[in-house]
């Protein structure tokens, strides 16, 4: 297994404005993946982020809203840019171990008002 | 397209009583298939999984599924709930490079 971090865990942000959230976990990983929960909904995964290459965002996410960086085997970060009420979601990010299970952290929980 | 189906939105049961949530996929190879738990104001964990081989397979928590082929499904069940079990589950589908989760069943435990 895999234990995942992520900061902020909660944030409370103006619209307009925007919020860089990380993830770290506690091994090399080649796989980091982010996710969106809007409430009482299930998850969606914004897009798949590998180290050294760009970030593989899936349809209806682009990198202008959600950029993402990647700098090594254990850290991520993902920003939501230019908020709006509509992206107060939690935020959440899974690796993959060798044994293809994903592990999430506990999530960011965005509040845009 | 992959699609994971959970028909039931809540399910009610009384605490020691049996439990199954139900989960239906579509894929068009043999999936690897999963199971979380998303207790409130948490993050997801794994209950279990399904990659190949015996397919009835044992989890964490006392829980179990069993993959069946033939009705795409991939069913969790518990024999005795606790108050604790209380939560949102979600099962999933995946290859290497995604999962697909279904919309969860929010499970509720009368004492």
């Amino acid at each position: 297994s895999a234990v995942i971090s992520q900061k902020p865990s909660r944030d409370i942000c103006q619209r307009g404005t925007s919020l860089t959230i990380q993830c770290q976990v506690d091994s090399q990983v080649t796989m980091m993946f982010w996710y969106r929960q809007q409430p009482g909904q299930s998850l969606t995964l914004i897009a798949t982020a590998n180290q050294g290459s760009e970030a593989t965002y899936e349809s209806g996410f682009v990198i202008d809203k959600f950029p993402i960086s990647r700098p090594n085997l254990t850290f991520s970060t993902l920003t939501v840019s230019n908020m709006s009420p509509e992206d107060s979601s939690i935020y959440l990010c899974s690796v993959e171990m060798p044994s293809h299970e994903q592990y999430f952290g506990p999530g960011t929980r965005l509040t845009v008002t | 397209a992959q699609s994971v189906t959970q028909p039931d939105i809540h399910i009610t049961v009384s605490e020691g009583a049996s439990l199954e949530l139900r989960c239906n996929y579509s894929y068009g190879a043999t999936p690897y298939l999963f199971w979380y738990v998303q207790s409130p104001g948490q993050g997801l964990q794994l209950l279990l999984k399904y990659f190949s081989g015996d397919t009835l397979v044992q989890g964490i928590k006392g829980f179990e599924a069993e993959f069946k082929r033939s009705q795409s499904s991939f069913n969790l069940r518990k024999p005795s709930v606790h108050w604790s079990d209380a939560a949102e589950y979600f099962c999933a589908v995946g290859a290497r490079d995604k999962i697909i989760f279904g919309k969860g069943t929010r499970l509720h435990i009368l004492p």
